[in-house]
């Protein structure tokens, strides 16, 4: 199993600024995952953070809006760029998967004004 | 490329009745297919997981479904249902290139009615 501490867990923003999400894992990993779950929605993968490498995004995703490091296996950050109202979502980071249970973090409620 | 369907949206039952909710898939691979359930407030849980082998998969808290593969469907049922099992649950694939990520359904909220 995997725990994944996820930080902030909500956040309220000005239109035009970012939010950076950190997420943590308590085990070393190779492929951390980031989606966005808009509300009333499911989940949609934003992209893929592998250590070592640029990310991979999803259709639909950007570098510019959605910036992701990956320093190390343990540890990965997602940021949302030049915030809009239609940002508002949560955010959740993952791991595993496959034939793997997937771990989710607990999730970053971001609401923009 | 994967698509998952929850035709249900919402799904109100009683306690102590049966639930089915419905999920279908499609993918041009073979798949691996999961339910995870999301109480309010908390992050999303496995609930159970169809990987090979038997096509009725048993979860936790009396939860079980059934993969099809001629219909490409993977329902999850419980055959009673209690006040705790107020829930969004969805519906999952991921295929077998090793990509890993989960392409998930819209979700299915399960209200529970004393």
């Amino acid at each position: 199993s995997a725990v994944i501490s996820q930080k902030p867990s909500r956040d309220i923003c000005q239109r035009g600024t970012s939010l950076t999400i950190q997420c943590q894992v308590d085990s070393q990993v190779t492929m951390m995952f980031w989606y966005r779950q808009q509300p009333g929605q499911s989940l949609t993968l934003i992209a893929t953070a592998n250590q070592g490498s640029e990310a991979t995004y999803e259709s639909g995703f950007v570098i510019d809006k959605f910036p992701i490091s990956r320093p190390n296996l343990t540890f990965s950050t997602l940021t949302v760029s030049n915030l809009s109202p239609e940002d508002s979502s949560i955010y959740l980071c993952s791991v595993g998967g496959g034939d793997t249970e997937a771990f989710f973090g607990q999730g970053t409620r971001l609401t923009v004004v | 490329a994967q698509s998952v369907t929850q035709l249900d949206s919402q799904v109100p039952v009683f306690e102590e009745a049966p639930v089915e909710l419905r999920c279908n898939y499609s993918s041009s691979v073979s798949v691996y297919l999961f339910w995870y359930v999301q109480y309010p407030n908390q992050g999303l849980q496995l609930l159970l997981k169809y990987l090979s082998g038997s096509t009725l998969v048993k979860g936790i808290n009396g939860f079980e479904a059934e993969f099809n593969k001629s219909q490409t469907s993977f329902h999850l049922r419980k055959p009673s249902v209690h006040i705790s099992d107020t829930a969004e649950y969805f519906c999952a694939v991921s295929d077998l290139d090793g990509a890993n990520n989960l392409f998930f359904g819209t979700g299915t909220r399960l209200t529970v009615i004393p």
